[in-house]
């Protein structure tokens, strides 16, 4: 298996610039979530799907973060605009169903927002 | 609510030295309860993982976990640090009949190992 698959790996941008992030969850997998880490606010919850559908966005940070799941094996987080103070690790992981909620982790993409 | 207590932001022991991270959770309902560690730079992977059963969890390199109900702990032990233990670890809470999928993290503990 290959596990989850992110992305690219490193990201580096200019302020105002539209950010696209990628991710493959395990597949058979039905529970994909995003996670954003820094230095100031350690790991925090984004959003999470449940079978490609929404379930909770409540840690998106505004209006400028957009994260979709279009089917079972593929996910988006955008940034549009990009600002400096997105610059972070972000994380996607995904869940199978039965598996008492451990997460498999991808590798992770840095952010830099010049 | 669910929340998650790490004790110490940053933990040093000597090489060959016990390692002991600790982490204490609060949680209306039984949890299912995890350590993760993270590598430079890279993402987390899974140490172990309580569910049910036996209290005392073992998990990869030699750690192990004691889930503890009357103290709502869940410490992470090793009896002899190795340098490449020195990461960061993070505890973790989940509840899924209450609280659905998500897992609770918290703030993370980074491991110094000195030789």
């Amino acid at each position: 298996d290959a596990g989850v698959i992110q992305s690219p790996r490193h990201e580096v941008t200019e302020m105002g610039q539209e950010v696209t992030l990628r991710c493959k969850p395990i597949s058979g997998h039905n529970s994909l979530f995003w996670y954003r880490q820094t230095m100031m606010r350690g790991l925090e919850l984004l959003i999470y799907f449940n079978n490609n559908v929404p379930i909770d966005d409540s840690g998106m940070p505004e209006d400028r973060f957009s994260a979709k799941m279009p089917n079972a094996s593929f996910s988006t987080l955008k940034i549009q605009p990009s600002e400096p103070r997105d610059s972070a690790v972000y994380f996607c992981a995904s869940r199978g169903g039965r598996s008492y909620n451990e997460q498999f982790f991808g590798p992770g993409t840095r952010l830099t927002v010049l | 609510a669910q929340s998650v207590t790490q004790l110490g932001s940053h933990v040093s022991v000597s090489e060959g030295a016990l390692v002991l991270l600790r982490c204490n959770y609060s949680s209306s309902v039984p949890p299912y309860l995890f350590w993760y560690v993270q590598y430079p730079n890279q993402g987390l992977q899974l140490l172990l993982k309580y569910t049910t059963g036996a209290t005392l969890v073992k998990g990869i390199n030699g750690f192990e976990a004691e889930f503890k109900k009357s103290e709502t702990s869940f410490h992470l032990t090793k009896p002899s640090a190795h340098m490449s233990d020195a990461a960061e670890y993070f505890c973790a809470v989940s509840a899924p009949m209450e609280y659905g999928n998500k897992l609770v993290f918290g703030a993370g503990t980074i491991l110094r190992v000195k030789s």
